[in-house]
């Protein structure tokens, strides 16, 4: 692995199932983030993590949960799937919260009918 | 509110240049980052400025007014693998990313 890797690549899903997005990263770098993007809006904050075992909401954070065991995993869990959180989700992560910068995995493209 | 705005699409010809804008409104400063998005892919890392003046990076420069809370982005020599989306975004005081929606650039020959 090199780099942030997510599962699946894309899924289609019926409202009202669980589902749990995968982000594993092997760069050691202590911050994760999970993001959602839609068209005609910038990349959304769902939640972040700025080190293992700690974790905090972002700006759109309802529907979602995240855990974060160790280092390297920061899987998203969405409980009961709407159609509003068809969207394509991002992982990124960053050496530190601060100010560094962040890199991304190829994304989920996620259908919910 | 915090916002970040862009336009959203722009059309340039091969070889010529293009600067494109991004003003921003956040509660605090911590830097402001340019990268790049090709349809279907991951946004990858372009530049990142935390004082005012230019950086230059090859083809790609970017700028920052803290002041007026602006930067650009310049794209020399255009090619068309620049064809795109160039995403603006800035660290708020809690250094949180705010996103703005992203710039399509089309490239023409």
């Amino acid at each position: 692995i090199a780099g942030i890797t997510q599962a699946p690549t894309s899924q289609i899903l019926a409202a009202g199932r669980r589902m749990t997005l995968r982000c594993t990263q092997d760069m050691r770098h202590n911050a994760m983030y999970w993001y959602r993007q839609d068209l005609g809006l910038g990349l959304r904050l769902i939640h972040y993590s700025n080190t293992a075992g700690t974790t905090g909401k972002g700006e759109v954070p309802d529907g979602y949960s995240v855990s974060r065991a160790n280092t390297d995993d920061f899987p998203l869990t969405l409980a009961s799937a709407v159609p509003s959180q068809t969207s394509v989700y991002f992982c990124a992560s960053s050496e530190e919260e601060s100010t560094d910068t962040q890199y991304f995995g190829p994304g989920t493209r996620l259908t919910v009918l | 509110g915090q916002n970040i705005d862009q336009p959203t699409e722009m059309t340039a010809t091969e070889g010529a240049i293009v600067q494109i804008n991004c003003t921003y409104q956040t509660s605090g400063f911590n830097g402001l980052f340019w990268y790049q998005q090709h349809a279907g892919e991951a946004p990858t890392f372009l530049s990142y400025n935390v004082l005012d003046g230019l950086e230059e990076k090859g083809r790609f420069s970017s700028f920052l007014s803290r002041s007026k809370g602006y930067s650009y982005l310049l794209l020399k020599e255009l090619q068309m693998k620049d064809s795109a989306s160039y995403l603006c975004a800035v660290k708020d005081s809690n250094y949180q990313l705010i996103w703005g929606a992203g710039t399509k650039l089309i490239i023409k020959p």
